[in-house]
């Protein structure tokens, strides 16, 4: 099956502790993103790529860090420099402007 | 930035009943998209409209680009079409093509 996988779904992490949040796509896509969405809030943008080996920041990138090195893969890295890491992850991707297609979410709690 | 506002932000309807939901930005976007953000927090793709009308079933949707913005129409809807509703926009910037999110409608359909 075609898609974006994101792993784990559920995530607990003791405060000061950076934690990396996976993932990974087969749908041969150059772009890919990171939001992240606070409880009845939309989702903000992370980072995001257009191509391997270059990414951009978006409008909450502190605390923040993310790697492009094979087509397929995302990562994202949560800090302890993130003052309120406790969030909803999303991670999408898409063709060059085209449709956007986004993984089932990562839910990290941070203690 | 590029702003998208959505209206209304919350929603309550009878099962039936028709809606429109609208989605303004305030610059001129390459695309638009609908998503419907199910009770589990998956992001479902309803529309890729950056012009024109598009229907699907008893959803269709409707972008003006000129005049910046977009409607969704549900039709004798269900207590399935319950969620959140985004619209988000793409719009090219130094760094690539950047997809912003709007606020979101919250609708809730009761029998």
């Amino acid at each position: 099956d075609g898609g974006i996988t994101q792993s784990p779904k559920y995530l607990f992490r003791k405060e000061g502790q950076n934690v990396t949040l996976s993932c990974e796509q087969n749908l041969n896509h150059d772009a890919m993103y990171w939001y992240r969405q606070d409880p009845g809030q939309g989702l903000r943008l992370i980072y995001y790529s257009q191509i391997v080996n270059d990414f951009q920041k978006g409008d909450i990138a502190e605390g923040y860090s993310v790697s492009r090195e094979k087509k397929e893969s995302f990562p994202l890295t949560v800090t302890s420099a993130q003052k309120n890491p406790t969030a909803f992850y999303l991670c999408a991707s898409s063709i060059r402007q085209g449709e956007v297609y986004f993984g089932p979410g990562t839910r990290l709690t941070v203690t | 930035g590029i702003q998208v506002e959505q209206s209304p932000p919350d929603l309550i309807l009878q099962e039936g009943a028709n809606s429109t939901l609208r989605c303004n930005f305030s610059d001129s976007v390459n695309n638009l998209q609908w998503f419907h953000q199910n009770p589990w927090g998956q992001l479902i793709n309803l529309f890729y409209i950056p012009s024109g009308t598009k229907q699907n079933g008893r959803l269709s949707a409707t972008t003006v680009a000129t005049e910046r913005y977009s409607l969704l129409y549900i039709s004798s809807s269900q207590t399935t079409d319950s969620g959140v509703y985004f619209c988000a926009v793409e719009f090219r910037t130094g760094g690539g093509n950047k997809l912003t999110f709007g606020t979101g409608t919250q609708l809730k359909v009761e029998l």
